[in-house]
């Protein structure tokens, strides 16, 4: 079956502790992004990446990190997670001019 | 910053009546889609309209642009209780590495 997949789905942490939020697609898309989710605020894009080792900023990415090493991965990195980043965490992935996005199902993160 | 806002913020209406949500924008777009998310899931692609149509059906969904107000709505027809989720519009200026979302109407369907 064709998906996005994410892990963990939920997260508790405290302030300062690093994580990662895994996300995977079995789809050979080269596109990958990640959105978080506010109330009030829609979906606000974090950072893309066009293909492996290629990764670009969106309109939120302070406090966050991405790497882009396999072409089915697109890990999203908190080096020294805030209150603030309380968020429900949204990975999606599209092929190449596509412009459909296919999205995981979530990552819901709440800090301490 | 956001590109899209959604009106209204949230509908309720009776199954059976017709929905409609509007999305404004700022900036020129290339397309326009409008996608669904229930409760606290991913979004699900609806439909797409690009900035050369100005109408487009797909089952029970229709979906108008007006690039002269930076507008469109999506309309539902014969709501169902099913229908009950968020609905967001979405744009691109061509580059669909950036696409840019509204804030969402939540519609609720009462049986």
């Amino acid at each position: 079956e064709a998906q996005v997949t994410q892990n963990p789905r939920y997260l508790i942490t405290v302030t300062g502790k690093k994580l990662t939020v895994t996300c995977s697609q079995n789809m050979n898309h080269e596109y990958m992004s990640w959105y978080r989710q506010d109330p009030g605020l829609g979906l606000r894009q974090i950072y893309y990446s066009m293909n492996v080792e290629v990764t670009d900023k969106g309109d939120v990415p302070e406090g966050y990190k991405v790497s882009r090493k396999e072409k089915r991965n697109f890990p999203l990195i908190l080096e020294s997670p805030s209150p603030n980043q309380t968020s429900l965490y949204f990975c999606a992935s599209t092929w190449t001019g596509g412009e459909t996005q296919y999205f995981g199902p979530g990552t819901r993160l709440l800090v301490l | 910053s956001q590109q899209g806002e959604e009106d209204p913020q949230a509908l309720s209406i009776q199954e059976g009546e017709n929905a409609t949500m509007n999305c404004s924008y700022k900036t020129s777009i290339n397309n326009l889609q409008w996608y669904r998310q229930n409760s606290g899931r991913g979004l699900v692609h609806l439909i797409l309209i690009r900035s050369n149509e100005r109408e487009k059906h797909s089952g029970r969904l229709r979906v108008t642009l007006d690039t002269s107000k930076k507008s469109s709505s999506l309309l539902i027809t014969a709501s169902r209780a099913a229908d009950t989720a968020s609905y967001f519009c979405a744009t691109d200026d061509g580059g669909y590495q950036k696409v840019t979302f509204g804030t969402g109407t939540k519609l609720q369907v009462i049986p």
